[in-house]
């Protein structure tokens, strides 16, 4: 079983949609929790951190839920710019290794 | 500015022979990771290392050997026992402490010919 877990998509909206991603985790010992953007050939990049009060960074939402072991990226009035794969992380319980989600593309269309 | 890099950009390599993919930070992080991706595909785990002088082997560690002789550096060496090396190979950085997040290099895109 895959550490990390995620639907690969696409996910085809037009601009101005609210998108939803989920991913899962199998570590219940994990402690950290990520959702980066990658662009096409290009490196992952921080988009939030994801606490287990939940947070939110202007159109972007996320969540976590441990009971169920999963964390969520909502997208509210989506934007061109927002086309990108995203990728789910989950930290190690000791901090030293970071584990992938193979992504989910997004791409937003006019 | 702080950061982390990579270099070159882009490696051609033909088949036999070992390559060294460079990896610098000055982000005073103690931990550093190699990972490859394959089109369509997320990142695996080539090795990581905590610590000067240590280092761990990841998920796909077999045909890649690293060394960790300064804090500030971690090359990754792909030998010719690499069946498939093209990839995109991806060098990061993070501290090991609290849950803080990693950092990118830019990446080195390795093609076989």
């Amino acid at each position: 079983r895959k550490e990390v877990e995620q639907d690969p998509g696409p996910f085809n909206v037009p601009e101005g949609a609210t998108v939803a991603f989920n991913c899962t985790y199998s570590n219940s010992a994990s402690q950290s929790f990520f959702w980066y953007r990658q662009d096409c050939r290009k490196e992952p990049k921080l988009l939030m951190s994801v606490y287990s009060s939940g947070n939110e960074d202007g159109r972007f939402t996320a969540q976590l839920n441990r009971a169920s072991q999963y964390i969520s990226l909502l997208i509210r009035d989506s934007k061109l710019s927002d086309s990108a794969t995203y990728l789910c992380v989950v930290g190690a319980d000791n901090f030293n290794k970071f584990y992938f989600g193979s992504g989910t593309k997004l791409n937003v269309k006019p | 500015d702080g950061g982390i890099t990579q270099s070159p950009k882009y490696l051609f390599r033909k088949e036999g022979q070992n390559v060294t993919l460079s990896c610098e930070q000055n982000l005073n992080h103690d931990a550093m990771y190699w990972y490859r991706q394959d089109p369509g595909q997320g990142l695996r785990l080539i090795y990581y290392s905590q610590i000067v002088n240590d280092f761990q082997k990841g998920d796909i560690a077999e045909g890649y050997s690293v060394s960790r002789e300064k804090k500030e550096s971690f090359p990754l060496t792909v030998t010719s026992a690499q069946k498939n090396p093209t990839a995109f190979y991806l060098c990061a950085s993070s501290l090991t402490r609290d849950a803080t997040e990693a950092f990118f290099g830019q990446g080195t895109r390795l093609t076989v010919v």
